[in-house]
Formats: C-alpha cells, structure tokens, sequence
C-alpha cells in the first residue's frame, strides 16, 4: 500500500480556499486517491476519489499532477462547518485493498 | 445521515467481559466494515464481510469476532476486554465487496469504556 503524508495540522479563516496537499510518492499505476473527511464522533465521509487531473464535485475539487506523486483536495470558501480531520488514501481500486488511514489533516476554520 | 446504524452508542463495562456490538447496514449495501478508532492509534480496519463471508482481515484481534447475518446486519463480538479495548469502533457498509473502489458510508460509532 503506498505511504500518505500530509500535514497534520491547518488553520484557516472563513470564505477562504483550503488547498490540503497530500505526498504519495510510492503510488502504483492501479491506484487511485480518494479523500475522506471527519467530524468528531462521528464516522468518515467519503469526499471525492480521482485517478489523475482534476476531479471536481459539489463539495471539492481534487488535483492531481501528471506523475501522481502528490494530490491536492481544495475545499472552496470554507465555513466554520468544515472544521474536521480530513484523510487522504491511496489504494487500488478492484481487487480488495482496505482503507488504511494515516493521522489525517485536522482543519480549523476560524471565523 | 449515512444510513448506517450502529447500536448501542455507548457501552460502559468491566475487565474481563464480553460485549456485542451490533451494525445493520445502508439498504442495499452487501460489505460491512469494522474500524477500530482509538487516540492513539487512529482509524484501524479490523474486518469485512460481503454477503455474509468474510472477505478481508485487518489488525483484528484474537479475543475480538465478528459475523454478518442472512439479513446483512453484523455484530462484532469483543471478550476478556482490557482497559486498552476502549474506543470508537465504527462499522461502515458499501455495495460490492471491494474495499477501496467505492465510497464506505460509516456509522456514527459505539463509544466503548472499559473501567
């Protein structure tokens, strides 16, 4: 399974954009990114998932450069709502990879 | 609201016994994960199952099991528990049985204390 890092920690003010980066240096052709983010006591939700370039949803938009080293999740105009960890998973897409979150990026949006 | 239901939210016991948690899936979904989540380890798969077979194995325990039912619902069973069993166990559910191509849609989670 490729290794994840990102930062562990990222402060923001409301309305602004939050680009959260995500190293995945060791990804394998069959993987794919997918972002899950976490409310306190609450369980994971399921962001966006991508393969390369851009993916973008209601909710975010996810980058991804032409060597898939690292993605990108980019939240715009967050509110103090989106203050919640946010992981960031590599794995492939068939077979039956588990998820495997690391420690996640804990997001504090300030008003 | 994820669909996912997970009972009892909080379970407060003793060393040494046993207890069931109980999951019953969103309709429709055949997968049901089990995550461990404690402070200091983070979010741990521990166990799927698809339709009813057990389909992958995580860092689950020994002293820990679990089943899914004909009905699709699952329990995940914990006994002779230790102080350190005390977390978050969260049970999610998809519609296939692989892990990571589709999105998992968790639960709110049973918060277990072991005194």
């Amino acid at each position: 399974l490729a290794k994840t890092t990102q930062p562990i920690s990222m402060d923001s003010y409301e309305g602004q954009e939050v680009n959260i980066t995500c190293s995945h240096n060791n990804i394998a052709t069959n993987d794919y990114i997918t972002w899950y983010q976490q409310f306190p006591s609450q369980g994971p939700r399921f962001i966006i998932q991508g393969y390369k370039t851009k993916v973008t949803n209601e909710v975010a938009s996810l980058f991804i450069p032409a060597d898939r080293k690292s993605s990108t999740l980019s939240l715009p105009r967050v509110s103090l709502s989106d203050t919640a960890v946010y992981y960031c998973l590599v794995g492939a897409r068939s077979g039956n990879t588990p998820l495997v979150f690391g420690k996640g990026t804990r997001l504090s949006v300030i008003a | 609201d994820s669909g996912v239901t997970q009972t009892p939210k909080h379970l407060i016991t003793a060393t040494g016994q046993r207890v069931t948690l109980r999951c019953s899936p969103r309709s429709g979904d055949l997968s049901v994960y089990w995550y461990q989540q404690s402070l200091d380890q983070g979010l741990q798969f521990l166990i799927q199952y698809y339709n009813g077979e057990e389909r992958a194995k995580g860092n689950i325990l020994e002293r820990f099991s679990a089943q899914q039912f004909p009905d699709l619902h699952s329990e995940l069973n914990l006994s002779s528990l230790e102080l350190g069993d005390s977390a978050l166990y969260f049970c999610a559910s998809s519609v296939g049985p692989v892990s990571f191509g589709e999105p998992q849609h968790f639960g709110d989670g049973t918060r277990l204390s072991i005194l």
